[in-house]
């Protein structure tokens, strides 16, 4: 596609079910970024794949979250056992190649979460 | 480490009065520093960038940032505010690692602009 695709775009989930949130990014994109957005906290960073460098998973809050790129391309957000405070919108990033660009993202419109 | 502080969660102009949004940030090596902003309903858009060059960039709908090395700074300017701005606005600095870009964003400050 043309742009970043996220799904679902809405999940309503109970508290203790896992989820898997997706990713796919821009074709030929080699960087993919998680954030976690809530009210009021800004993005939070959670993790950043680089090409077929071990991703960086400094953001994670908890060994809940875990998150996987398979062929360099499709991401998939795992959250096991919800929790309330999970709650919040996940968004993903991707950017072009490293090399002489400037690390500009594009974002995906997000995946609301919302755990009862 | 990067880390991004934006000053003021909200800010409120009137329309027509000069829009100023403040970052500031910490890098260990030289950053790209970026602006993005979400309108109400929809993902975030890049508004402007400064890499390397001139340090007073300008980006989409009239506004412009200056890096300024000596403040760590990177503030958010527009002489002139229409009510389309509103919107939360986000700092975010970056820096290479690994071959790539791990980027970093503020909390974010969402304007306000009164009739």
């Amino acid at each position: 596609g043309a742009g970043v695709s996220q799904s679902p775009s809405n999940k309503v989930t109970e508290k203790g079910k896992d989820v898997e949130l997706r990713c796919d990014p821009i074709s030929g994109h080699t960087a993919l970024y998680w954030y976690r957005q809530s009210l009021g906290q800004g993005l939070e960073f959670l993790i950043y794949f680089q090409g077929n460098s071990a991703p960086d998973k400094s953001g994670l809050p908890s060994d809940r979250f875990s998150a996987e790129r398979t062929g360099g391309s499709v991401s998939t957000l795992t959250i096991q056992r919800t929790q309330q405070e999970d709650s919040a919108v996940y968004l993903c990033a991707s950017s072009s190649p490293s090399g002489g660009t400037t690390g500009e993202l594009f974002f995906g419109e997000g995946s609301r979460l919302t755990v009862l | 480490a990067q880390s991004v502080t934006q000053l003021g969660s909200h800010v409120s102009v009137s329309e027509g009065a000069l829009v100023l949004l403040r970052c500031n940030y910490s890098s260990s090596v030289p950053p790209y520093l970026f602006w993005y902003v979400q309108y109400p309903n929809q993902g975030l858009q890049l508004l402007l960038k400064y890499t390397t060059g001139a340090t007073l960039v300008k980006g989409i709908n009239g506004f412009e940032a200056e890096f300024k090395k000596s403040e760590t700074s990177f503030h958010l300017t527009k002489p002139s505010a229409h009510m389309s701005d509103a919107a939360e606005y986000f700092c975010a600095v970056s820096d290479r690692s690994t071959g790539g870009f791990k980027t970093i964003f503020g909390a974010g400050t969402r304007l306000f602009v009164k009739a």
